[in-house]
């Protein structure tokens, strides 16, 4: 069964920071990953989708890896604010056809302005 | 709409109480799902939809739960004899793509149930 695990639990850094979120998960064989924004009491919002096939993808301030054959991938943010204050969730899909997004169980990220 | 809804926001249930939470999709979404996520966890699966097709079921806990979907649009989660181990935020999401792997998906802020 996939497992996917998510590095730190929780982490609070100062406004302007660089910062890695970590992500890993049990069965390589994987089709895509996608990293999620998780406000509370809110829905998920999709940040970053990356295909079994990509190394990486950007959008902005955020940048998100995949080295499928060693199971992770991180998402990098740079230059922090605190509106990116929220939890952060990856998750993996293991085939096309497959409809269930397999989730950790998050990183909350707290930037201090 | 503008964003997939969820209804209620908010439920707070007796145990053994039967309850039906419903989600309001984006309008045209071919695909629809279920999950569920308790505090501090990440979401889980329970089912998906394809129009009006449920054609996964696998994620439900029990045969408590039962979802469905009879206008391809709209659709409705119902727990039967609710147990404490039900209390959880239930998330629906959906995505215009026929194929599953809704790569473009939109979750809804979630039905908050708590059983006591």
């Amino acid at each position: 069964k996939q497992e996917v695990t998510q590095i730190p639990a929780a982490l609070s850094v100062p406004e302007g920071e660089n910062l890695v979120l970590n992500c890993s998960f049990t069965d390589s064989a994987i089709y895509n990953l996608q990293w999620f924004r998780q406000d509370p009491g809110k829905g998920l919002t999709s940040l970053l989708l990356i295909q079994s096939s990509q190394r990486e993808q950007t959008s902005g301030r955020l940048n998100a890896s995949l080295d499928k054959s060693s199971g992770r991938s991180t998402l990098y943010i740079a230059a922090s604010q605190p509106g990116d204050s929220a939890t952060y969730l990856c998750a993996v899909r293991l085939r096309n056809e497959d409809s269930t997004l397999t989730f950790g169980k998050g990183t909350m990220l707290l930037v201090s302005p | 709409g503008a964003g997939v809804s969820q209804s209620p926001r908010y439920k707070v249930a007796k145990r053994g109480q039967d309850v039906a939470l419903r989600c309001d999709p984006i309008s045209g979404h071919v695909s629809l799902f279920w999950y569920q996520q308790a505090l501090g966890q990440g979401p889980e699966f329970l089912t998906y939809f394809q129009n009006e097709a449920q054609l996964d079921k696998s994620g439900l806990p029990s045969d408590r739960f039962f979802a469905e979907r009879p206008e391809g649009s709209v659709s409705t989660l119902k727990i039967q004899r609710t147990q404490q181990e039900d209390s959880a935020v239930y998330l629906c999401a959906s995505s215009p793509s026929m194929d599953r792997s809704g790569n473009t998906i939109y979750f809804g802020e979630g039905s908050w149930l708590t059983v006591v």
